[in-house]
């Protein structure tokens, strides 16, 4: 059993469309991290937060420390947005990966 | 912002073979880099840390023998996979962290693709 789980494993969205995507955990971390994986691979560092929440642009996280969950929101979904968007637990800088959830924002 | 860069992005090699690739941090310096590798739909995996100018730190189950880790910079990190075999075959991502430490952010690289014929 991952110790990083994230739902939904795919997600179907039409453009314009709030969408969230959730991440629990049991190991023990210092920080979780949010990530997007483009098609062909790269990945791209969205958030890092240990408590509370963050915003960048459309894009929402949030944590809960006892409940050892992180949500990751995104407002007014894009076709630009579909990605394969990843939680992970950090503990003295190493990373437990989530399997990831595949967005398909359809226009 | 802090940007990490791999080469090559992609390689095909024959079965036996040895292939490198690397890591650079371009912006800024990286006293430990780390290694993964994702199979197809799968999570990625940490194959290995590395730190500058000491030996590599390899998770259970990943042959030191066979990737090769060298750190020689603070800004450029290296895994050879040695003897390729067509198993080898994955999606290569180091990461970096930036000094100072206390961030505990990591940058990613783009990612390599290895085929091994």
């Amino acid at each position: 059993k991952n110790e990083v789980e994230q739902s939904p494993q795919n997600l179907t969205a039409q453009e314009g469309e709030f969408i969230t995507i959730n991440c629990s955990y049991s190991v023990g971390i210092s920080a979780l991290h949010w990530l997007q994986q483009h098609p062909g691979g790269g990945i791209v560092s969205l958030f890092m937060l240990s408590s509370g929440k963050k915003k960048h642009g459309r894009l929402i996280a949030t944590i809960n420390i006892q409940e050892k969950h992180s949500s990751l929101h995104i407002t007014a979904s894009h076709p630009r947005d579909s990605a394969v968007y990843i939680c992970a637990g950090g503990s003295n800088y190493k990373l437990t990966f989530g399997k990831g959830t595949l967005l398909t924002v359809n226009p | 912002g802090a940007v990490v860069s791999q080469h090559p992005s992609r390689v095909i090699c024959k079965s036996g073979t040895s292939v490198k690739i690397e890591c650079r941090s371009l912006d800024f310096q990286a006293t430990t880099m780390f290694w993964y590798r994702q199979f197809p739909k799968q999570s990625l995996m940490l194959m290995a840390t590395s730190n500058e100018g000491s030996k590599a730190t390899y998770e259970q189950g990943v042959e030191k023998d066979k990737f090769l880790i060298n750190h020689a910079s603070l800004t450029l990190s290296t895994l050879t996979v040695t003897s390729a075999h067509p198993e080898d075959s994955s999606f290569y991502i180091c990461s970096a962290l930036s000094l100072p430490l206390a961030t505990n952010e990591q940058f990613f690289g783009p990612g390599t693709r290895l085929t091994v014929l």
